[in-house]
């Protein structure tokens, strides 16, 4: 399966600061990622597809302008939390799609970030 | 009513015992299936992955789709303490751009 990292891991800023997260697929072109957002004890939800030269799809509820999505290149995609709450304080994970017959998403190890 | 059903658990089992995992689900358009075990503060991994209905072996892990019953199981033969994790079944619609609907995930405890 496809290897994904993600930087950082962990991250605590202040309130009403900017933070960027990077998802690199280290060992494959990947066209589209996927970011999802998943609070304790609950299951992942998706926040938007990212297609490599092109803008975001984002679901529906989740703030364009407050999480913006860049996938300039096909082994990199940054999402940044802008003026960042405590209530955006969460585990954000991205996922590559591997679309070689299987169709499969493989994910990053996930980044935490805490909004003091 | 949510699109795809899983029981939260905690599910204990002892060590070496077989874990049974399910979903259930409610849009018949979906057509891959897939299984993935998440340990705390980590990225899901993808475990099993399946097209259509059937089965699916790989080692210890065998996955079931039923489509006609619109359920979906995993099992764990020989289940190891470090199968403990948070599992979770997934599904995509072919053409849904790949969008995946997760279940909420069961907890598995393996006592040794």
């Amino acid at each position: 399966g496809a290897v994904v990292s993600q930087h950082p891991s962990w991250v605590i800023c202040k309130s009403g600061t900017s933070v960027k997260i990077e998802c690199r697929s280290l060992d494959f072109q990947a066209t589209t990622m996927f970011w999802y957002r998943q609070f304790p004890k609950q299951s992942l939800m998706l926040m938007a597809t990212s297609n490599e030269g092109s803008k975001a799809t984002y679901e529906q509820g989740v703030e364009k302008d407050k999480f913006l999505i860049n996938h300039a290149s096909l082994t990199l995609s940054t999402l940044t939390v802008t003026s960042a709450h405590p209530e955006d304080s969460s585990f954000y994970i991205c996922s590559v799609l591997q679309a070689s017959g299987s169709e499969t998403q493989y994910f990053g190890p996930g980044t935490r970030l805490l909004v003091l | 009513q949510k699109e795809v059903e899983q029981d939260p658990g905690p599910l204990s089992v002892p060590e070496g015992a077989i874990v049974s995992l399910n979903c259930t689900y409610s849009n018949s358009a979906f057509q891959y299936f897939m299984w993935y075990r998440q340990y705390s503060r980590k990225g899901p991994e993808l475990l099993m992955y399946t097209y259509s209905s059937g089965n699916k072996e790989d080692g210890r892990f065998t996955a079931q789709v039923d489509k006609s019953s619109k359920y979906i199981s995993l099992f764990i033969r020989d289940s190891q303490p470090s199968d403990s994790a948070t599992y979770l079944c997934a599904m995509s619609v072919e053409a849904a751009g790949n969008k995946l609907t997760f279940g909420g995930g069961t907890r598995v405890l393996v006592k040794p």
